[in-house]
């Protein structure tokens, strides 16, 4: 079956940095996506990866390791704004994306 | 651009009623989704669509249809709902040959199911 890993819920402190990590196991792989969803709306595009390594945009950056089926998305200088879910997605050999449950960050002042 | 939209925004039906949620876009995207959202459970697609006229099921698709009339729209029907259809239901978009770019997502319709 497919399958994809992620901490349910984690907690941070404004300006500081922070690391969500995934994990996969899919029928194929065509790459990996990470979204961001504020509570109450739609999840919105961060980053994509489907070679192995660091994609840097701005306060986040995101890593994969084909491998060891593995990502992370890191966020740093934490602002309160952050506090959301961050989904991980990956588009499988038929080209749809099978989505993590979500991790929840809590940003504390 | 208004990007993609749904309607309606909340909805409360009791069971063995039917709706339609409808989904436009006007990002002129040939590729729509409708998932559904379900606490502490990923995103599931139910139908999707690579083009008008033409739809496919997706990994939860019973109990629901859809028909892509027009190349904006996307429909998703629920023709007896059931409780276990409550849940937060998302339109997406994507433009054709770009399936590695992100998916435009609209802002959700509530649904509960008494």
């Amino acid at each position: 079956g497919q399958n994809i890993d992620q901490p349910t819920e984690m907690t941070a402190t404004e300006g500081a940095i922070v690391q969500i990590n995934c994990t996969y196991q899919t029928s194929g792989f065509n790459g990996l996506f990470w979204y961001q969803q504020h509570a109450g709306e739609a999840p919105t595009f961060l980053s994509y990866n489907v070679l192995d390594g660091l994609e840097e945009k701005g306060r986040f950056s995101s890593f994969l390791s084909r491998s060891k089926g593995y990502s992370y998305l890191l966020l740093k200088e934490l602002q309160m704004k952050d506090s959301a879910s961050y989904l991980c997605a990956v588009l499988d050999s038929n080209y749809q994306l099978i989505w993590g449950a979500g991790t929840k960050l809590i940003i504390k002042p | 651009n208004a990007g993609v939209t749904q309607t309606p925004k909340f909805r409360v039906l009791k069971t063995g009623q039917s709706m339609t949620l409808l989904c436009a876009q006007d990002m002129n995207h040939e590729y729509m989704y409708w998932y559904r959202q379900d606490p502490g459970m990923g995103l599931r697609l139910i139908h999707y669509s690579v083009g008008e006229g033409t739809t496919a099921k997706g990994e939860v698709p019973d109990g629901y249809n859809v028909s892509r009339l027009k190349k904006q729209n996307f429909l998703l029907g629920l023709e007896s709902a059931a409780p276990s259809q409550t849940s937060v239901y998302f339109c997406a978009s994507t433009h054709e040959g770009d399936l590695y770019n992100e998916q435009f997502f609209g802002p959700g319709t509530r649904l509960t199911v008494l």
